[in-house]
Formats: C-alpha cells, structure tokens, sequence
C-alpha cells in the first residue's frame, strides 16, 4: 500500500467479544485516523488520533499510538452484529495535506 | 451543514470511452479535495488530492486526470477508458487536519 498496512486481514468473533485491530505505517505523521466502511459503501471517520497523542477513547472504540513502533490499534469492545465492516487506518504524513490508507481489517462479528 | 455529494452511483463504460465523475461539496470553504480508488476487496489507494482551485496533485502515474475548476467541485476524468480503471471510486474532503468525510462513491466498471 501507499503508507501502511494493517493485521489481521480478516477476523470473525462472536457478539459481545472484543476486536482488536492493528495498523503500522512507514513515515513520521501529524495524525492517525480510523474508518469504518460498511460493504459497497463509502467510509465513515471513527476516531482521529495525534502524534503527541497515545490512546484515546470514542464509546465502545478505543485507539492507542505508538509513533516508536510506528504503530496503532483499534479495539472494538462488547462487539455487536452491526460491527460487520472493513475497517481502515489513514495516516498524514508530516507536512503534507494528504492521507494514506492502509489496505483494511474485514470485521465479521457473529450474532 | 457540510454534504459531499458523489454522481453517478454506478457506470458501466465500454474500453476506449471517456471518462467524467463529478464531486461536489456544500458547506464548507477552501476544503482539500481528494480521489481515491478502492480495487475490489482492498484498501484506498489515492489518486489525485487539491488544496485550491487549479491545484492538482497526482500520487501515482495513470490513464486519469482531475481538475477543480471551482473552489468545491473535484472532477475526475479520463480520454480513454482502460480494463484496469474499473474500481470504486471515492471523493473526499476536509479542512485541516481533522477528518475526513466520503462521498457514497462510483463504482466503475470498464467492459
């Protein structure tokens, strides 16, 4: 991908379990951010975390930054049926007014 | 309130045809405009991204081409279409560093 790659590709779990997605990227950025993009469909910002940032919390997500390992994850807890979806992370790169995004997590939670 | 608005849904065009998929935004002003192009089962890559009117920067050498000929109207083209421009398409905008928001998207095939 252009920037970053994400893990696993594909995870199935059962409702009320939690989802645990990763993301690691290539550059030093300004920010990083998380989307949701149910089938077909366009993609739905979740979360936006800073550099100097490292977790931030939205509901039932949770995000973590670690710029070191140039790394975040996306935990999803207490999942639900309606959390089926892909799941991206985008980061901007220093200086730049664009974003990449990583080639995406397939989240399928069973009810 | 901001709205992004992406046309058409869906277009099915023969190899050798022109290309024209328009996007517009309301609401806002100056935004940074983007295209990005989704291959089935993967992640976004970008296309092209604006930071004003005229102002067009390209991420990867294609058969496409954009241009902003108003501050909120992104329009992707191409003189002629190839197999390997079938995808979905997705315009974006944002303003700053914050998030970003998606149109519904194109999906393009080239038969």
């Amino acid at each position: 991908s252009q920037q970053g790659e994400e893990d696993p590709q594909a995870l199935s779990i059962q409702e009320g379990e939690n989802a645990t997605m990763n993301c690691s990227y290539k550059t030093s950025i300004n920010n990083l951010q998380w989307y949701r993009q149910n089938s077909g469909r366009g993609l739905v910002h979740l979360i936006l975390i800073r550099s100097n940032e490292r977790e931030k919390h939205s509901g039932r997500l949770r995000v973590t930054l670690d710029t070191s390992k140039k790394s975040s994850s996306l935990l999803i807890t207490a999942s639900r049926a309606a959390d089926t979806a892909s799941y991206f992370c985008a980061t901007e790169p220093l200086n730049f007014n664009k974003f990449y995004f990583g080639s995406g997590t397939k989240l399928n939670v069973k009810p | 309130s901001q709205t992004i608005h992406q046309w058409p849904a869906t277009l099915v065009q023969p190899v050798g045809s022109p290309l024209s998929l328009e996007c517009t935004v309301e609401g806002t002003s100056n935004p940074n405009l983007y295209w990005y192009r989704q291959a089935a089962g993967r992640g976004l890559q970008l296309l092209f991204y604006s930071v004003g009117i005229g102002q067009i920067s390209s991420e990867v050498p294609q058969n496409l081409s954009a241009s902003r000929p108003q501050d909120r109207q992104f329009i992707l083209s191409s003189k002629k279409l190839l197999l390997s421009d079938s995808g979905f398409y997705l315009c974006a905008w944002r303003s700053g560093g914050s998030e970003a928001f998606f149109g519904q998207g194109t999906r393009l095939t080239v038969v």
